[in-house]
């Protein structure tokens, strides 16, 4: 499928600071642009979602950005908490399914 | 009810032992699939089921062989798999391709 490229691999915040991950995808055709949560032993679980027809949209503490000209999305989560501590993935669909970044580690430390 | 679920969530194998994992959904989603999931990769794609009917096949190796008995359920058969198969595997669910993907918890499955 088309590429999704997500950065940083990792990412250390500490207790109350934002963190921001950021996804590229090359499919002009890509409409649908989800994020995902894995805390270890589990499924990933869909925390946030939007459409190219939106440029941002907010649930909370996190909050999703679409730059559909450069192609590019973002997630941001604030006040972080230890809980947030999981590997997310960036998504966006092409062809029959979605495409996955390669994921971003996201540790906060207390 | 916003839930996949999966079982076993463990299963170790043999190379020579026969499996299945199993999957069910009741959200009236159509769309059902399978993913692999090695260790700090992202989910890859194996078997998309639309509407009952194997639609994708990303040249899975037959030694791995999903069934989809009804709207509700997929199954994945497992037979002579390598150690190399160990791995996540994981079900999930969408109203429509390409969106909005339920996951579940997955299997952990370890080949020896």
């Amino acid at each position: 499928g088309e590429n999704v490229e997500q950065h940083p691999s990792t990412l250390s915040v500490q207790e109350g600071d934002s963190a921001v991950i950021k996804c590229t995808y090359s499919d002009s055709a890509s409409n649908y642009f989800p994020w995902y949560k894995q805390e270890l032993g589990k499924g990933p679980q869909l925390i946030i979602d939007i459409r190219s027809n939106v440029g941002e949209k907010k649930d909370q503490r996190i909050a999703v950005t679409l730059n559909k000209t450069a192609k590019h999305f973002s997630l941001h989560i604030t006040e972080t908490q230890p809980e947030d501590s999981a590997v997310y993935f960036c998504a966006a669909n092409s062809g029959y399914a979605l495409n996955f970044g390669k994921g971003t580690s996201l540790l906060v430390t207390p | 009810d916003t839930e996949v679920t999966q079982t076993p969530k463990h299963l170790v194998m043999g190379m020579t032992n026969k499996k299945s994992l199993k999957c069910e959904q009741h959200m009236g989603h159509r769309a059902m699939y399978w993913y692999k999931q090695k260790a700090k990769k992202p989910p890859e794609l194996m078997f998309v089921y639309s509407y009952e009917k194997l639609s994708i096949n990303e040249s899975v190796p037959s030694r791995f062989s999903p069934e989809c008995p009804n709207s509700s359920l997929l199954n994945l058969h497992l037979h002579a798999l390598q150690p190399e198969d160990s791995a996540l595997y994981l079900c999930a669910s969408s109203q429509a391709h390409r969106e909005k993907l339920f996951f579940g918890s997955g299997t952990q499955l370890s080949v020896l």
